[in-house]
């Protein structure tokens, strides 16, 4: 599976759009880039996830870059719930093995 | 709310002792994952079941295993525990075998001491 690359930690005004990027330069073509989160020591939550075009759902906005070495996990509103670490993951689809969450990106909304 | 339950929510047990932590999955999914997360490692995956079979294995260690019954709800049993086994245990569910989107249960804190 392709290595990511995420800032270890970011803040965002509440109200405002919060912007997390995710590096994977070395991403294949048959694999999907995933994004999750996890709000303290609760369970992670799936977000969204794709493999070329931009994705959208009622959380968030994925954004992909053409050459797809990089990403961005746009949420449009951000809240104080949404304070949390957000995961960037790279994988094919159907590959179950060796799954790694990785280390993410501490985001903190303030008021 | 997840649909995912896992139980118990904390387990306060001592060294060299055996525990089963039990999962039910959202229902109509048929993949259980299991995870281990720990202050120092993270996240770590432990191991897949789909539908009854153990279908992908991750950083397990071999005083752990795990099953998954018919009914689709399953269960991780640790043995001969070490303080370092101390950590939050997640389970997660996905209706196919791919890795896709998986919805997490809230997690069991073990503790050994």
């Amino acid at each position: 599976d392709a290595k990511t690359t995420q800032p270890t930690s970011m803040d965002c005004a509440e109200g405002r759009a919060a912007n997390l990027p995710c590096n994977h330069s070395t991403i294949s073509g048959n694999e999907y880039v995933y994004w999750y989160r996890q709000i303290h020591s609760q369970g992670p939550q799936y977000i969204i996830h794709g493999l070329k075009n931009n994705e959208t759902n009622e959380m968030a906005s994925l954004i992909i870059t053409e050459d797809r070495k990089s990403s961005t996990l746009i949420l449009p509103h951000a809240t104080l719930r949404d304070t949390a670490v957000y995961y960037c993951i790279v994988r094919v689809w159907g590959n179950n093995n060796d799954m790694r969450f990785g280390a993410g990106t501490r985001l903190t909304v303030k008021p | 709310d997840s649909g995912v339950t896992q139980t118990p929510k904390h387990l306060i047990t001592a060294t060299g002792q055996r525990v089963t932590l039990r999962c039910s999955p959202r229902s109509g999914d048929l993949s259980v994952y299991w995870y281990q997360q720990s202050l120092d490692q993270g996240l770590q995956f432990l191991i897949q079941y789909y539908n009854g079979e153990e279908r992908a294995k991750g950083n397990i260690l071999e005083r752990f295993s795990a099953q998954q019954f018919p009914d689709l709800h399953s269960e991780l049993n640790l043995s001969s525990l070490e303080l370092g086994d101390s950590a939050l245990y997640f389970c997660a569910s996905s209706a196919g075998t791919g890795w896709g989107e998986q919805y997490f249960g809230p997690g069991t804190r073990l503790t050994v001491t």
